[in-house]
C-alpha cells in the first residue's frame, strides 16, 4: 500500500524558513516523479512543485521560484520542500503527491502557517 | 499558464439523483505522447484530496461506479449517477499536460 507522510510544518515569521519532508513506502520511490501541492485556507489546491524520479529534473510555480527548493533523497525515500522567505500568503496545507501528471496519491499533509 | 475553469462552484443535490460537473481548459490537454493528462479529485470535509478519475475517464480502483469522466480536447465532465451522502465535498479537476500543472477553483457539492 502506498503511503505519504508529510512533517516539518509549523508556525513561522514572515521571511522565515522551513522545511517539509514527506517520506514514501509501499513504491518504489525512484521510480517516480513527486510533487508538493497546497490549500490555503478557504481557497482551491494549488500545485507548488515538482521533481523527476533521479532528481534531475525540476519544476515550481512562479510564485515560488527562488524561495522554494524541492529535492529528494531516493536512499531514504523522502521528499523534501525547502522553503525560504516565507510569505503569509504561502500559509496553507501542503501536501505530497506521487505521479506528478496525474497526482496518484496524496498524503494527510502538514500545515504551515506564516505568521508574525 | 493553462486555466481550468470549474462550474458551477456549488452544487445542491438530492439523494439518489444525478450531479454533473463541467470543467474546461485555456488549452488543449493531449500532450505530445498521445494522453490527456486530465484528472478529477474529491477532497472531503477534513481529509486529503483523493483521486477518483485519471486520463479523463479512467476510474481508480476503490471508486465507485457511479462516478465517470468524459470529455476530450478542452472540454470535460465528471458524473455522478445517483449521489450519495458520502459524496459531499470539493471536487476539482487539475491539467497535468503542460507546465506548470494547474487545478480548477472546485465545485462544492452539498446535499439539498
Amino acid at each position: 500500500e502506498v503511503q505519504l507522510l508529510e512533517s516539518g510544518g509549523g508556525l513561522v515569521q514572515p521571511g522565515g524558513s522551513l522545511r517539509l519532508s514527506c517520506a514514501a513506502s509501499g513504491f518504489t520511490f525512484n521510480n517516480y516523479a513527486m510533487s508538493w501541492v497546497r490549500r490555503a485556507p478557504g481557497k482551491g489546491l494549488e500545485w507548488v512543485s515538482a521533481i523527476s524520479g533521479n532528481a534531475a529534473s525540476t519544476y515550481y510555480t512562479d510564485s515560488v521560484k527562488g524561495r522554494f527548493t524541492i529535492s529528494r533523497d531516493n536512499s531514504k525515500n523522502t521528499l523534501y520542500l525547502q522553503m525560504n522567505s516565507l510569505r503569509a500568503e504561502d500559509t496553507a496545507t501542503y501536501f505530497c503527491t506521487k505521479e506528478v501528471r496525474v497526482a496518484a496519491n496524496w498524503g494527510q499533509g502538514t500545515l504551515v502557517t506564516v505568521s508574525s | 499558464d493553462v486555466v481550468m475553469t470549474q462550474s458551477p462552484l456549488s452544487l445542491p443535490v438530492t439523494l439518489g439523483q444525478p450531479a454533473s460537473f463541467s470543467c474546461s481548459s485555456s488549452q488543449s490537454l493531449v500532450h505530445s505522447d498521445g494522453n490527456t493528462y486530465l484528472s478529477w479529485f474529491q477532497q472531503r470535509p477534513g481529509q486529503s484530496p483523493r483521486r477518483l478519475i485519471y486520463k479523463v475517464s479512467n476510474r481508480d480502483s476503490g471508486v465507485p461506479d457511479r462516478f465517470s469522466g468524459s470529455g476530450s480536447g478542452t472540454d470535460f465532465t465528471l458524473k455522478i449517477s445517483r449521489v450519495e451522502a458520502e459524496d459531499v465535498g470539493v471536487y476539482y479537476c487539475m491539467q497535468g499536460t503542460h507546465w506548470p500543472l494547474t487545478f480548477g477553483g472546485g465545485t462544492k457539492v452539498e446535499i439539498k
